[in-house]
């Protein structure tokens, strides 16, 4: 089945540093990948949807400025937590869709959880 | 503004239960509607997956319904088995293309079943 790999699992860092997320699909292309965040007891929410080749598309109070998305090839989306800050803390996982398979669902990774110091 | 609501939040049942989790959502013009299942701090495992056009999908243990018309969605597990413990999240797809089909998540029931 469809794979999709999230790196790192867990990451602590410190205030005013950067993280970078990857998420890799490993056995399809997708040019499109969404960007979740989970805070405890909360919901997913959709964070932005990264289109390979192209800029992304932010939700409504999301800072672009704030989590860069790249997604340089059909199997590879980053997301980059620049200064980071203790509220940025949280569960942030990426989903993908196969290319092309319009009706699929959408494969998860395993995650990252973020903690900012 | 599509909202997806599951019910209950948690849920505590003895080996060997059957059990029924609820989904509902307030825009019945939905794409697909899919059930994952994630276990702590982890990423989200694909369940069932529901096209609008259908009723239910099975998978072993595991049965989900739709009613599109009424905005819910259940989901059926036989024979509950102390691996079964884990949050069930319901997410339905909308339309809107524009979301290039991103799902609307409930913030799902937390299931134990006690051996």
């Amino acid at each position: 089945g469809a794979v999709v790999s999230q790196h790192p699992s867990r990451v602590i860092c410190k205030s005013g540093t950067s993280v970078k997320i990857e998420c890799r699909s490993l056995d399809f292309q997708a040019t499109t990948m969404f960007w979740y965040r989970q805070f405890p007891k909360q919901s997913l929410m959709l964070m932005a949807t990264s289109n390979e080749g192209s800029k992304a598309t932010y939700e409504q109070g999301v800072e672009k400025d704030k989590f860069l998305i790249n997604h340089a090839s059909l199997t590879l989306s980053t997301l980059t937590v620049t200064s980071a800050h203790p509220e940025d803390s949280s569960f942030y996982i990426c989903s993908a869709r196969e290319q092309g398979f319009f009706n699929s669902p959408l494969h998860f990774g395993n995650g990252t959880r973020l903690t900012v110091t | 503004k599509q909202e997806v609501t599951q019910i209950p939040a948690a849920l505590s049942v003895p080996e060997g239960e059957n059990l029924v989790l609820n989904c509902s959502f307030t825009d019945s013009a939905i794409y697909n509607l899919q059930w994952f299942r994630q276990d702590p701090g982890k990423g989200l495992t694909s369940l069932l997956l529901i096209q609008s056009s259908q009723r239910e999908q099975t998978s072993g243990r595991l049965n989900a319904s739709l009613d599109k018309s009424s905005g819910r969605s259940t989901l059926y597990i036989a024979a509950s088995q102390p691996g079964d413990s884990a949050t069930y999240l319901c997410a339905v797809r909308g339309l809107d293309g524009g979301s290039q089909g991103n799902l609307i998540f409930g913030k799902g029931t937390k299931l134990s079943v006690k051996p």
